[in-house]
């Protein structure tokens, strides 16, 4: 069993729908998440990072962590044709040397107009 | 700013040839890292430097020689590569403490590489 487990998708949505992305883990020991969105033959860009467990906004993206449940999710109001990449869950332990990230598969997004 | 830069974009290299990978970032991180991922899956760590030593070395095989010349700059060098190490090679920094309680990870645009 893989320690971050995340649908690789495809996930195709309508302009201006709500999509919801997730990704479920099993070590406890996880204490910081982040999501990033990758565009076709580019970086990883950085676009929510959160500690422990709660909500956190920004703009149309909403990230929620629920350490109970080892759940986290990615909220994108208003989705828009822009959206379309691969988004990574990654998350880490809270001393851990060189701050490795344990990434999840990536779920590819495509927003249609 | 959360800039990191990596040159150069794209470079295609024979199985003798020897080259660099480069990367800067200006934010005053202490750790950087050097990932490789392959067409859909997601970036595989490499290597860890944090206060320019290295701190992680993921079982790379040594064709793979990475470098921390200050705490500005990332190179990996590479020599002898076989085309199943053709990749994206994605450089990232963060900040980092003596703990280990890195913060926020920003990664560079990568260099594609292809191996002939």
């Amino acid at each position: 069993q893989k320690e971050v487990e995340q649908d690789p998708g495809p996930l195709s949505v309508p302009e201006g729908a709500i999509v919801s992305l997730n990704c479920t883990y099993s070590n406890s020991a996880f204490q910081y998440f982040m999501w990033y969105r990758q565009y076709s033959r580019k970086g990883p860009e950085l676009l929510m990072y959160t500690y422990s467990s709660g909500n956190k906004e920004d703009g149309r993206f909403t990230a929620q962590v629920d350490k109970s449940s080892k759940y986290i999710s990615l909220f994108i109001r208003d989705s828009q044709p822009s959206d379309s990449a691969t988004y990574l869950c990654a998350m880490r332990g809270f001393y851990n040397q060189g701050g490795k990230l344990i990434f999840g598969q990536g779920t590819e997004l495509s927003v249609k107009p | 700013d959360t800039e990191v830069t990596q040159t150069p974009k794209h470079l295609v290299m024979g199985m003798t040839n020897k080259k660099s990978l480069k990367c800067e970032q200006h934010m005053g991180h202490r750790a950087m890292y050097w990932y490789k991922q392959k067409a859909k899956k997601p970036p595989e760590l490499m290597f860890v430097y944090s206060y320019e030593k290295l701190s992680i070395n993921e079982s790379v095989p040594s064709r793979f020689s990475p470098e921390c010349p200050n705490s500005s700059l990332l190179n990996l060098h590479l020599h002898a590569l076989q085309p199943e190490d053709s990749a994206l090679y994605l450089c990232a920094s963060s900040q980092d403490s003596p703990s280990g309680r890195a913060g926020e990870q920003y990664f560079g645009p990568g260099t594609r590489l292809t191996v002939t």
